[in-house]
């Protein structure tokens, strides 16, 4: 099976800053990688998906890249609805894999 | 507006067994794969199971295989998850969600509130 890292576990930001969070994967992946949000108590909302496509609704701060092995969101200006916990999630081969996820504080 | 409604999550001993539902409304529901993922405690999202729009194809994470069915009543629009031999580290809220995207469904777009399941004596 493929594993997911993501990095980093933990990140503190203040409002307007560009915040990058990481997806790195065991072996080369096809395109089939997706975000999402969590807040406390909710359910996840999806953010992003194959690779780079915005759900409807998201909005234009939130991008995703790459290739590979390796994923990233960008918040381009991080906005107080914003502060979350966020997933990257694999589909390959009939397995589903999420992320360990990073949890995006004040700083 | 769509919505999907998971319930029958509770308290339970160690070795029981327990059926999760989610109806589902909103969306045409037999041309969709759905799916249940589970967070325990303080923990991150964990795949439990697809099932097709159809019901023919299902698919399970290790952890769960062999204790766990997943299947669905189109009829009535409901999603269920048959979970047997429960252990203590099946605690969890249990999620139900849409899978879009490909077939089989790469990702999941609508999702439910959750429900809780304890397994503890």
């Amino acid at each position: 099976d493929i594993q997911m890292t993501q990095s980093p576990s933990t990140l503190s930001a203040s409002v307007g800053d560009r915040v990058t969070i990481t997806c790195r994967a065991s072996q080369t992946i096809s395109r089939w990688l997706a975000w999402y949000q969590q807040k406390p108590g909710k359910a996840p909302k999806l953010l992003i998906y194959k690779e780079s496509t915005l759900a409807t609704g998201v909005p234009s701060r939130f991008s995703g890249s790459g290739s590979g092995t390796e994923f990233t969101l960008t918040i381009s200006s991080l906005q107080p609805d914003d502060f979350a916990t966020y997933y990257c999630q694999l589909y390959d081969n009939y397995s589903w894999t999420f992320g360990q996820g990073t949890k995006v504080e004040f700083k | 507006e769509v919505q999907l409604l998971e319930s029958g999550g509770i308290l339970i001993q160690p070795g029981g067994s327990l059926r999760l539902s989610c109806a589902v409304s909103g969306l045409a529901f037999s041309s969709y794969a759905m799916t249940w993922v589970r967070q325990a405690p303080g923990k991150g999202l964990e795949w439990v199971s697809v099932i097709s729009g159809s019901g023919g194809g299902t698919f399970y994470a290790d952890s769960v295989k062999g204790r766990f069915t997943i299947s669905r009543d189109n009829s009535k629009n409901i999603l269920y998850l048959q979970m047997n031999s429960l252990r203590a580290e099946d605690t969890a809220i249990y999620y139900c969600a849409r899978g879009v995207g490909a077939i089989p469904p790469p990702h999941f777009d609508y999702w439910g509130q959750g429900t809780q399941v304890t397994v503890s004596s």
